[in-house]
């Protein structure tokens, strides 16, 4: 089973270069997430979506942006990056069912230098 | 306000030793919870939850947590602890205040270190 597929595990971007990290899920699961992680500080929501074309802020989404147009695929674009982006992203998805938990991705290693 | 700590930023144990790793939440209303780990340069993946029913729930490779409503806790424990267990644990809180949208409060996680 796929899961959750993430794309590129690597990155290195130039500051006020832009990219879209891809995010894909094979379980027909309605809800998908996106979060970053930085070292100590746990994972922080940046967007999330319950469900095609329906779309909304987390606690972080200043740089991002994010669109749902398949129930499949999530990506995350990053508009002029900057150095503070500089972090491990990782995409989640999860059933509509509030009891059932959350599915990730293995993770982008993106720097921004 | 929403939140979920683990105390501990790192809990060493030795091999064959019980662990324990620690987990308080604050939510309006009954919690559903959950616990995570996380090995080196991979995603989360889905150990146990609570969400109603017993106190001690079990979950995956032989742990289990146990929550305690009058403490507002949700201590991930084993009681044989592995060199490979060793890894990065997050509790998380299902946020109540977000409607039906499946999000999830993470503490900062806890790093587990078992040594031989």
């Amino acid at each position: 089973n796929a899961g959750v597929t993430q794309t590129p595990k690597f990155r290195i971007l130039k500051i006020g270069q832009s990219m879209t990290l891809q995010c894909t899920q094979d379980m027909n699961h309605n809800y998908m997430y996106w979060y970053r992680q930085d070292p100590g500080m746990g994972l922080k929501l940046i967007y999330y979506s319950v469900g095609a074309g329906i779309t909304d802020k987390g606690e972080v989404p200043n740089g991002y942006n994010v669109s749902r147009s398949t129930t499949e695929d999530f990506p995350l674009r990053l508009e002029l990056a900057a150095p503070s982006q500089t972090s491990v992203y990782f995409c989640a998805s999860s059933p509509q069912d509030r009891d059932q938990p959350q599915h990730f991705g293995d993770g982008t290693r993106l720097s921004i230098l | 306000a929403q939140s979920v700590a683990q105390p501990e930023d790192q809990v060493n144990v030795a091999e064959g030793n019980p662990l324990t790793v620690k987990c308080t939440y604050s939510v309006s209303g009954n919690p559903y919870l959950f616990w995570y780990v996380q090995y080196p340069n991979r995603g989360l993946q889905f150990l146990l939850k609570y969400i109603t029913g017993d106190n001690l729930v079990k979950g995956s490779y032989g742990f289990e947590a146990e929550f305690n409503k009058s403490q507002t806790s949700f201590h991930l424990k084993k009681p044989s602890a592995l060199v490979s267990d060793s890894a990065l644990y997050f509790c998380a809180v299902r946020d109540r205040g977000s409607g039906n949208t499946g999000k999830l409060i993470f503490g900062q996680g806890t790093t587990l270190q078992v040594k031989p």
